[in-house]
C-alpha cells in the first residue's frame, strides 16, 4: 500500500519559533509537494520539488523554505512562525511518468500561538 | 488562466438521494482531471482520474465522473449516497502545461441526512 506519512497530526508553536514539517513517501516518486489548506481558500501550493535538490515555488511561498536531500523526504520550514501561517499542511508526491495522480498524507494542524 | 471552479460551497442530500458535484475548469489543452475526497482531518485520497477515451470513468466507493469538453466540466456523481459519504470533494486539474503544478477547486463539502 502506498504512504505519505508527515511527522506530526497536531503541532503548537511559538511565534517567531523555526518550525520544521517533514514529509516522507514510499513510492519512489520524482515530484513532492507541499499545500496549506483553509476554509474557503482550497489548497494552496507553497513549493514543490520534481528532484532531489531542486524545488520551485508555489503560489504562496512567502514566509516558507524547503529542503530535499533526498528523494523520499520533503521538508517543509517557517523560519520564523507568524499566527497567519496557523493552517492545515498538506504533503503530496505524484510520479513523473503514468498516472500523475497526487497522492496525499494525513495532513498536520500547525497552530501558532 | 487556469483555473478550476467548484460552485458549490455547501450540498446537503439525504441518504439513498443521488449525489452530483460540480466542476468547471479552464485550460487550454485537454486536460488531466482528479476528484479527490477529505474526510474530516485526514489528508485527501483520489476518487477517480480522466486522462482521455472514454468521457465516463469510475470510480471507488460506487462514484462516477463525466467529461465534457464543451461544457468544460467534470461532474462527479452518485446514484445513492451513503451516510458515510460526508465529506469534503475536491476537483483539481493537473499537470498543468508546462510545469508539474495541479490546481484545485476550493471543495465541495457535502452532509448527508439520516
Amino acid at each position: 500500500d502506498v504512504k505519505v506519512t508527515q511527522s506530526s497530526r497536531y503541532l503548537v508553536k511559538r511565534t517567531g519559533e523555526k518550525v520544521f514539517l517533514e514529509c516522507v513517501q514510499d513510492m519512489d516518486h520524482e515530484n513532492m509537494f507541499w499545500y496549506r489548506q483553509d476554509p474557503g481558500l482550497g489548497l494552496r501550493l507553497i513549493y514543490f520539488s520534481y528532484d532531489v535538490k531542486m524545488k520551485e515555488k508555489g503560489d504562496i511561498p512567502e514566509g516558507y523554505s524547503v529542503s530535499r536531500e533526498k528523494k523520499e523526504r520533503f521538508s517543509l520550514i517557517l523560519e520564523s512562525a507568524s499566527t497567519n501561517q496557523t493552517s492545515m499542511y498538506l504533503c503530496a508526491s505524484s510520479s513523473s511518468t503514468g498516472s500523475y495522480e497526487q497522492y496525499f498524507g494525513p495532513g498536520t494542524r500547525l497552530t501558532v500561538t | 488562466a487556469q483555473s478550476v471552479t467548484q460552485p458549490d460551497i455547501h450540498i446537503t442530500v439525504s441518504e439513498g438521494a443521488s449525489l452530483e458535484l460540480r466542476c468547471n475548469y479552464s485550460y487550454g489543452a485537454t486536460p488531466y482531471l482528479f476528484w479527490y475526497v477529505q474526510s474530516p482531518g485526514q489528508g485527501l485520497q483520489l476518487l477517480l482520474k480522466y486522462f482521455s477515451g472514454d468521457t465516463l470513468v469510475q470510480g471507488i466507493k460506487g462514484f462516477e465522473a463525466e467529461f465534457k469538453r464543451s461544457q468544460s466540466s467534470f461532474n462527479l456523481r452518485k446514484p445513492s449516497v451513503h451516510w458515510s459519504d460526508a465529506a469534503e470533494y475536491f476537483c483539481a486539474v493537473g499537470p498543468t502545461s508546462g510545469t508539474y503544478k495541479y490546481i484545485f477547486g476550493t471543495g465541495t463539502r457535502l452532509k448527508v441526512l439520516a
